[in-house]
């Protein structure tokens, strides 16, 4: 399983973009990027999931470069909601595929 | 649509004692996995239902065994409880056979179970 390394904590301010890079140097071909976001006592929720180059939706991008040995979550004017902690998975994308969770990113955003 | 509801959300058990959690999947999800999660750490995976059989399993002891019930919803057994095993137990939701965004799997809030 290849294994991913993020930084242990972030801060930011409310109303700024907050980037978290995630390094995953053996990743397989077929394996697939995910990030989930997780508030204290509650389960990850899914955020987004891309193989390569970028993917957008209503909460997140996801920018994957060509060799794929890394990849940075954005968040666009984080919020003081957008506290918690934020983990990077890397698998294949099928439903049956235990995730391995790392330690994740605590992101604090100040007001 | 209710999403995936775990119950109970707490509990509180001594050494020795047998514990068991349960876990309803979101509606339209066949598969159910249980993930063990310690204070400070990210989840760990113990294993996965699908067809009411156990299909994957983690590093985890045979004192963690499970249940899938005709109705999909699933109940995570835990004997001889040690202090260790205190922590923050999941429960996720998929259908079997599905990938990319489809293929998601969906957490529900969590059992906070304490072993004094």
């Amino acid at each position: 399983l290849a294994k991913t390394t993020q930084p242990i904590s972030m801060d930011s301010y409310e109303g700024q973009e907050v980037n978290i890079t995630c390094s995953h140097n053996n990743i397989a071909t077929n394996d697939y990027i995910t990030w989930y976001q997780q508030f204290p006592s509650q389960g990850p929720r899914f955020i987004i999931q891309g193989y390569k180059t970028k993917v957008t939706n209503e909460v997140a991008s996801l920018f994957i470069p060509a060799d794929r040995k890394s990849s940075t979550l954005s968040l666009p004017r984080v919020s003081l909601s957008d506290t918690a902690v934020y983990y990077c998975l890397v698998g294949s994308s099928g439903s049956a595929r235990q995730l391995t969770f790392g330690s994740g990113t605590q992101l604090t955003v100040l007001p | 649509d209710a999403g995936v509801t775990q119950s109970p959300t707490h509990l509180i058990k001594t050494r020795g004692q047998q514990v068991t959690l349960r876990c309803s999947p979101k509606s339209g999800h066949d598969t159910v996995s249980w993930y063990q999660q310690a204070l400070g750490q990210g989840p760990q995976f113990i294993f996965q239902y699908y067809e009411e059989e156990e299909r994957q399993r983690g590093n985890f002891p045979d004192r963690f065994s499970g249940h899938q019930f005709p109705n999909y919803s699933s109940e995570l057994n835990v004997n001889a409880l040690l202090l260790g095993d205190s922590a923050l137990y999941l429960c996720a939701s998929t259908r079997y056979g599905t990938s990319g965004n489809s293929g998601t799997q969906y957490f529900g809030p969590g059992t906070r179970l304490l072993v004094l």
